[in-house]
């Protein structure tokens, strides 16, 4: 069964402050998102990785996939209030195979950027 | 473009009840998915159509939850009769690309509480 595992839970930032979220999982795959949740609002695709070594930025959020190591990054550059909220990472399970779309998601990043 | 919808928002029932939740896709979008979080857990996969067949229910947890794409539009996940631990938020998500290959958009959500 495939785990997918995030640190930390819960991160408390200044603003202007850089971190790093973590995202480990089991066994092999190619294929992974990283979203944001809003209280009470829907999950927000923020970037597909889809290969070993893919990284993709936007903004001061960069995401960076390294599928040998089973670990992917979502690095955060000098944070800002705005971004505050859960951020989830998401692999797919059944990737590689014959039928794609059933996410395993890790347990969530709470982030809170202060002023 | 209208994003993926779910109603309720919320429900709140009696052990025994049953509830229906209803998820309308983004239009165009044959990958329809359904997903649970369990309150303090993670994010978990429920099931997966294509158009109007279900291409995989494995995280479907029992039998006394249903769930249907008629037509291949929208779909609906009854709960019947509903326990205690199906309380929790049931997010619906589409996706275009063949295969459930493309990214997963997801809903609001509807948060169920069983009392």
């Amino acid at each position: 069964e495939l785990k997918v595992e995030q640190n930390p839970l819960f991160l408390s930032m200044q603003e202007g402050k850089n971190y790093t979220i973590y995202c480990n999982y089991s066994t092999t795959s190619d294929r992974l998102y990283w979203y944001r949740q809003d209280p009470g609002k829907s999950l927000e695709s923020l970037f597909v990785l889809l290969s070993n070594g893919a990284v993709k930025q936007e903004g001061r959020l960069m995401a960076s996939l390294d599928t040998k190591a089973r670990l992917s990054t979502l690095h955060i550059t000098a944070a800002v209030h705005d971004l505050s909220a859960t951020y989830f990472c998401a692999v797919d399970a059944n990737a590689g195979g014959t039928s794609y779309g059933k996410l395993t998601f890790g347990q969530g990043t709470i982030l809170t950027v202060h002023p | 473009e209208a994003g993926v919808t779910q109603f309720p928002s919320h429900s709140v029932i009696e052990k025994g009840q049953t509830v229906t939740l209803r998820c309308d896709p983004i239009s165009g979008h044959d990958n329809l998915y359904w997903y649970r979080r369990v309150m303090g857990k993670e994010i978990k996969f429920l099931l997966h159509f294509v158009k109007e067949s279900k291409q995989d229910e494995s995280g479907m947890p029992n039998n006394r939850f249903l769930a249907e794409r008629t037509g291949g539009t929208y779909s609906t996940l009854k709960v019947q009769p509903a326990e205690l631990e199906d309380s929790g938020v049931y997010f619906c998500a589409s996706s275009q690309i063949a295969g459930g290959r493309g990214t997963q958009y997801f809903g609001p959500g509807t948060r169920l509480l069983v009392l």
